[in-house]
């Protein structure tokens, strides 16, 4: 079964602490996105990546940065996290051209 | 600039009944439109797409409607049941610029039974 997978669920973290979001897929597809969700505000792109080493900001990349050294994993990074990157963050990858993503389950972040 | 919307964030339906969730876009340039299901505690799942070359596609109990001259989008479902309590999510792709989706704000269905 061709998935996403992020690695954790759940984290809780401290301000100021230096952030992985480590996301896996099994697809071989070349996209990959990293997206936030919070209430009433929907999915908003953070970074995306539509090759191995390339990256390209999304509407909110300030604070985070990103990771893409092999084609199957896309690493979201808070440099210095803070109580305002609470969110829920969502992966997702696909294939060039305009097909649909295939998401992740998603990481649930608290920073305290 | 360019966004996508939902006018209705909560829905209520009657199980068995149909449901009828809506989206409005506001790119005349946005070739390809998904639809997303996400359930509690899960990741968005695809439901169904439409090319902007077309006005209707249909797939097991969902239909979806574009009509660009207006700039709308909507997912039909039909005889609702309880498993298809969820938020609903459009999506656009523009041709050009940047090569990510859109996403709307998303739209609760509740089914009672």
């Amino acid at each position: 079964d061709v998935k996403v997978t992020q690695s954790s669920r759940y984290l809780v973290k401290r301000t100021g602490e230096k952030v992985f979001l480590e996301c896996v897929q099994d697809m071989d597809h070349e996209n990959m996105f990293w997206y936030r969700q919070d209430p009433g505000l929907g999915l908003r792109l953070i970074y995306f990546s539509y090759d191995v080493k390339m990256k390209e900001k999304g509407d909110i990349p300030e604070g985070y940065s990103v990771s893409r050294e092999k084609k199957e994993r896309f690493s979201l990074i808070l440099e210095s996290a803070s109580t305002n990157q609470t969110s829920m963050y969502l992966c997702a990858s696909s294939h060039p051209g305009g097909s649909g993503y295939t998401f992740g389950s998603g990481t649930r972040l608290t920073v305290v | 600039g360019e966004s996508v919307g939902l006018h209705l964030p909560t829905l209520s339906v009657q199980e068995g009944d149909n449901s009828i969730i809506n989206c409005a876009y506001s790119n005349s340039a946005s070739d390809y439109f998904i639809w997303y299901k996400q359930e509690s505690g899960k990741g968005p799942q695809f439901i169904i797409d439409i090319r902007s070359n077309m006005d209707k596609r249909q797939g097991q109990r969902v239909t979806v409607l574009l009509n660009k001259t207006v700039k709308h989008l909507s997912l039909q479902i039909a005889a609702t049941q309880p498993g298809d309590s969820a938020v609903y999510f459009c999506a656009e792709n523009f041709p050009r610029g940047r090569r990510a989706l859109t996403f709307g704000s998303g739209t609760r269905l509740q089914v009672q039974p």
